[in-house]
């Protein structure tokens, strides 16, 4: 049972560049979500999902997409990366929204 | 708004101190959820509580449930090494999404 994984753990991006940060959970979780940690800031939600197919915004989605096309994964996508999105990232997975979350390891990602 | 107020934003302490920590809102809560995430790794959880009062134990960590449900408290007794790291509260403000706290950080002096 691996819990949460993400990949990469660890990016470099130029300023315009697009990429996909992978997350997926082998715990048959309904929810699963991403947030980016800035120094200072805690841990603020950008997307979330309650199940394959439906997607919602969070606190800080712009200059981020998501899908789920299966329970199992959860990709976020950069479409032009930008200085500010220089952060580390978190997927989690929970059986529910607003309920305890289980955390991936992260993926720490500077774009110049 | 919908934020989680954590107090002390630092510590500094001695191994062996106890510590203490405090979480709270202007919002009303069912549940309360305390959070560690140790150098390099994601959050994990370490409490949950769900009654108002409650007073709930893991080892050397004990989290209260404030009586206002706006508040939980979380303490640490005779802190170790391995006690580093930044403590979040989290809660949800009624919907499908769980806010952080912006985190207490421990740092304990050898």
């Amino acid at each position: 049972n691996a819990g949460v994984t993400q990949t990469p753990k660890f990016q470099v991006l130029k300023t315009g560049q697009s990429m996909t940060l992978q997350c997926a959970q082998d715990m048959n979780h309904e929810y699963m979500s991403w947030y980016r940690q800035d120094p200072g800031m805690g841990l603020r939600l950008i997307h979330y999902s309650v199940g394959a197919g439906i997607t919602d915004q969070g606190e800080v989605p712009n200059g981020y997409n998501v899908s789920r096309s299966t329970t199992e994964d959860f990709p976020l996508r950069l479409l032009s990366a930008a200085p500010s999105q220089t952060s580390v990232y978190f997927c989690a997975s929970g059986i529910q929204g607003g309920e305890t979350q289980y955390f991936g390891p992260g993926t720490r990602l500077l774009v110049l | 708004g919908q934020q989680l107020n954590q107090s002390p934003q630092s510590m500094f302490i001695q191994e062996g101190e106890d510590v203490s920590m405090n979480c709270t809102s202007s919002s009303i809560f069912n549940t309360w959820l305390w959070y560690k995430q140790e150098p390099g790794e994601g959050p994990v959880l370490l409490i949950a509580l769900y009654k108002a009062g409650e007073l709930t134990s893991n080892g050397r960590l004990t989290a209260q449930f404030g009586i206002t449900r706006k508040d939980s408290f979380l303490n640490i007794s005779a802190s170790i090494p391995s006690d580093v790291g930044i403590y979040f509260c989290a809660n949800n403000f009624g919907n499908e999404k769980l806010t952080f706290g912006t985190g207490t950080r421990l740092t304990i002096i050898p």
